[in-house]
């Protein structure tokens, strides 16, 4: 079955230093990758996803991420964090395009001033 | 951008009442909608996952009887929580999938029963 870990329950990163959150899955074929971002009592923002190609994705907001098969991870990253990028972030995996997404329990991202 | 509502987007009862929440496909006919529900500061829990015209498939744990789900259409999905509890106190998520996989979700309905 697929599964996703999400290491860092909760994170702090100064303003304008750069951010790393940590993603692992597990799946025997290549997953559909995916990041989203949740506001307190807001709905998902997809960030961006991973299907094939190129394994640097770029995604909305300046973030990016890297499947790295070997290491069977997808971690996202932001060069500069902003405040308002403070919120709960979700990786989650698909077996293919449209269905349903599994998601880690989430890394909550504070950003200190 | 597709676009997924939710209705309501927040809702409050009385223990043993049934509520009904709406997932609509506003602007593209949806072949699956999946429903997730959410408790305070955790993740996202798929409970079922719904074609239209046919009968909802439901995740292990999940009850079928207490989470009524109706895909009347291609546009169309609703869950009903019956005989609502406070423990169904909860935020419920729902997506919908296009005909070329791509995914959408709504903004979610926070339950409330007291």
């Amino acid at each position: 079955a697929q599964s996703v870990t999400q290491p860092d329950i909760h994170i702090t990163v100064s303003e304008g230093a750069s951010l790393e959150l940590r993603c692992n899955y597990s799946y025997g074929a290549t997953p559909y990758l995916f990041w989203y971002v949740q506001s307190p009592g807001q709905g998902l923002q997809l960030l961006l996803k991973y299907f094939s190609g190129d394994t640097l994705v770029q995604g909305i907001k300046g973030f990016e991420a890297e499947f790295k098969r070997s290491q069977s991870s997808f971690n996202l990253r932001k060069p500069s964090v902003h405040w308002s990028d403070a919120a709960e972030y979700f990786c989650a995996v698909a077996n293919q395009a449209g269905t349903a997404l599994i998601f880690g329990k989430g890394t909550t991202l504070s950003v200190s001033s | 951008g597709a676009v997924v509502s939710q209705h309501p987007s927040r809702v409050i009862c009385k223990s043993g009442t049934s509520v009904k929440i709406e997932c609509r496909s506003l602007d593209f006919q949806a072949t699956t909608m999946f429903w997730y529900r959410q408790f305070p500061k955790q993740s996202l829990m798929l409970m079922a996952t719904s074609n239209e015209g046919s009968k909802a498939t439901y995740e292990q744990g999940v009850e079928k009887d207490k989470f009524l789900i109706n895909h009347a259409s291609l546009t169309l999905s609703t869950l009903t929580v019956t005989s609502a509890h406070p423990e169904d106190s909860s935020f419920y998520i729902c997506s919908a999938s296009t005909y070329t996989g791509e995914l959408f979700f709504g903004e979610g309905s926070r339950l409330t029963v007291l």
